[in-house]
């Protein structure tokens, strides 16, 4: 069955740092890898997907992310991290052809970016 | 564009009455919906998922119920809540595209039981 880890139940950086937000997969071939935020009380809002091809995958708002096959990983990545960055962040996993599946969504990584 | 709509936004019941949560998407055809609960705004639950009209799948087995009445509507429901059905419910859509759709989330809906 496939999963998701997201190691870190928060992560704390200061605005204008870079930040990384850890996420670790395992499904039965290759994956199809998803980034989503929300904000409080609001839905998820979609960042960004690694389908196939380049490795380094880049999204909304700045946000990249990185797939590594070989570590099982696809982490949340941006340059210079804003105070509005602030927020829940969810890794989410999909089997290469698994139909109409849902996706498989970690428990959720809180980032906190302080000014 | 496509839009997806949930209401009502908020709610607060009584233990023991039932419930009906709506969620409706637009622009676009034969979507594949779903129904999350969040407990504590932390990890997502996915309750039941729908491929199709009349067609439902559930994940967990409790005393709520989904149904899909029309192609792009997709109802929650309950005869008598309990006080652990509190929680953000989340309704998402996607269209079809061998595995790599995209799900795309409602504004939720705040459910309190008291």
């Amino acid at each position: 069955a496939q999963s998701v880890a997201q190691p870190e139940d928060q992560v704390n950086v200061a605005e204008g740092n870079p930040l990384t937000v850890k996420c670790t997969y395992s499904v039965s071939g290759n994956p199809y890898l998803f980034w989503y935020v929300q904000y409080p009380n609001r839905g998820l809002q979609f960042l960004l997907k690694y389908i196939t091809g380049d490795n380094l995958v880049k999204g909304s708002y700045g946000f990249e992310a990185e797939f590594n096959k070989s570590q099982t990983s696809f982490h949340l990545k941006k340059p210079s991290a804003l105070v509005s960055d602030s927020a829940l962040y969810f890794c989410a996993v999909r089997p290469l052809n698994s139909g109409n599946t849902p996706l498989v969504f970690g428990k959720g990584t809180r980032l906190s970016v302080i000014a | 564009s496509q839009t997806i709509h949930q209401w009502p936004a908020t709610l607060v019941q009584p233990v023991g009455s039932p419930l009906s949560l709506e969620c409706t998407v637009e622009g676009t055809s034969n979507p594949n919906l779903y129904w999350y609960r969040q407990a504590a705004g932390r990890g997502l639950q996915l309750l039941f998922y729908s491929v199709g009209i009349g067609q439902i799948s559930s994940e967990v087995p409790q005393n709520l119920s989904a149904s899909r009445p029309q192609d792009r509507q997709f109802i929650l429901s309950s005869k008598k809540l309990l006080l652990s059905d509190s929680g953000f419910y989340l309704c998402a859509w996607s269209v079809s595209l061998a595995g790599t759709d995209t799900q795309y989330f409602g504004p939720g809906t705040r459910l309190t039981v008291l």
